[in-house]
């Protein structure tokens, strides 16, 4: 499985804008690049995903590079309730699998 | 979005005994569920993918025959934790995808199930 690196902290005001980046080198053409966001003693709750082109929907923007070996989800105007542990995780396409690696700790600071 | 419910959010078992934990999408058919496993401040692991009607395949390192995966209905799977001790003390969170096989679905997760075993 194709794997992801995160930073594993992050800080940010409330109100401004966050990118949160992932790097994934060995990602594969088939792998999807999917973001989700878990909330303490809760179960993840799915941010947004993408294959090859910048993707936007109500909660966040996922911009890819051209080669596909990095991403950053952004949040364009953080709140108290975006603090949460952000997963970037490598999906093949076919199976749907998640493989969680350690995520970024989103901390919001009013 | 859709909804994914488990039942019970926590339990609390004496050693030995067996937990059945149950992952259901309310407002959709599920042909896959998947169950992790997440210990304290760590990272969800995949325990193992369950498709409607046949066997659960299980990732490298998971017990079978100890974390038994049930996924009788396309709205229903279930895990059984069987003969728990301690160690097997953790938050189970199931989740379900939608779709044909091959298609990109989101996947949906429960709000977990908290195991304290004594």
């Amino acid at each position: 499985d194709a794997k992801t690196t995160q930073p594993n902290s992050m800080e940010s005001n409330e109100e401004e804008p966050v990118h949160l980046p992932c790097n994934h080198s060995t990602i594969s053409g088939t792998d999807y690049i999917h973001w989700y966001r878990q909330l303490p003693s809760q179960g993840p709750e799915y941010v947004i995903h993408g294959l090859t082109s910048n993707v936007n929907n109500r909660m966040a923007s996922l911009a890819i590079a051209e080669d596909r070996k990095s991403s950053t989800l952004i949040l364009h105007r953080a709140t108290l309730r975006d603090a949460a542990v952000y997963y970037c995780i490598l999906s093949p396409g076919n199976t749907g699998k998640l493989i969680f690696g350690q995520g970024t700790t989103l901390q919001v600071k009013p | 979005g859709a909804v994914v419910s488990q039942h019970p959010s926590w339990v609390i078992c004496k050693s030995g005994t067996s937990v059945k934990i149950e992952c259901r999408s309310l407002d959709f058919q599920a042909t896959t569920m998947f169950w992790y496993r997440q210990f304290p401040k760590q990272s969800l692991m995949l325990m193992a993918t369950s498709n409607e009607g046949s066997k659960a395949t299980y990732e490298q390192g998971v017990e079978k025959d100890k974390f038994l995966i049930n996924h009788a209905s396309l709205t229903l799977s279930t895990l059984t934790v069987t003969s728990a001790h301690p160690e097997d003390s953790s938050f189970y969170i199931c989740s379900a995808r939608a779709g044909r096989l091959g298609h990109y679905n989101e996947q949906f997760f429960g709000p977990g199930t908290r195991l304290t075993v004594l």
